[in-house]
């Protein structure tokens, strides 16, 4: 198993553009958490999902949402973007939905101008 | 709300010497304290939790409630050991979700 994945790797978008990133559970996990970091913070939550219903949001605006998919990958996307969304986001994924095991990927790094 | 705080940023150790990252946490409930790590072009990844109370890679970390702190030790630190450290706090009442800390680059010298 090569682990959660996610797409793209990087990407540039400008100011009051549209963006969706997306993510791959591992195998049998059904839980995907969202999470922003931007450079110099550590993680900040976004979103969980379980079983394709969401469980959690963190303090981020209506801009973003996400969805998952019955294969329980995700989508993150977000609507127009600010300067101050440039960050790396990155994906967990969990086998329950209520678990702290969680396995996170590489990111996607997010650049807007 | 919950917070971590995470109060250096960098720490800077020779090899052998011990290592101390400090964590502070505010929650009013019973809290669960973890230990992340990202080595150098690897992904984040779970070092250790309070709960299970023990040792990873010669890491230790007690949860010490009334100081609401939860520092990470280990005795004698080694270079492969240089990495970012992040504390997270989680509530099981919000799912998933963990509250992360700054962060604290360790940086073992040889």
């Amino acid at each position: 198993d090569a682990g959660v994945t996610q797409s793209p790797t990087h990407l540039i978008k400008t100011r009051g553009q549209h963006v969706t990133l997306r993510c791959s559970p591992i195998s049998g996990h059904k839980s995907v958490s969202w999470y922003q970091q931007v450079l110099g913070q550590g993680p900040q939550f976004i979103f969980q999902y379980y079983e394709k219903e969401e469980r959690g949001r963190g303090n981020f605006p209506d801009r973003f949402s996400a969805r998952q998919f019955p294969n329980y990958s995700s989508e993150l996307n977000v609507n127009a973007l600010l300067l101050g969304d440039s960050a790396l986001y990155l994906c967990a994924s969990s086998l329950q939905g209520v678990s702290y095991e969680q396995y996170f990927g590489p990111g996607t790094r997010l650049t807007v101008t | 709300a919950q917070r971590v705080t995470q109060p250096e940023k960098l720490l800077s150790v020779f090899k052998g010497a011990p290592v101390e990252l400090k964590c502070n946490y505010s929650y009013s409930g019973s809290p669960e304290l973890f230990w992340y790590v990202q080595y150098s072009r690897q992904r984040l990844q779970l070092l250790l939790r309070h709960i299970s109370r023990e040792s990873i890679k010669g890491f230790t970390a007690d949860l010490n409630k009334g100081e609401t702190s939860f520092h990470l030790k280990k005795p004698f630190a080694q270079e492969e050991d240089s990495a970012m450290y992040y504390c997270a706090l989680g509530v099981k009442a919000a799912g998933n979700k963990l509250t992360f800390g700054g962060g604290t680059r360790v940086l073992v010298k040889p």
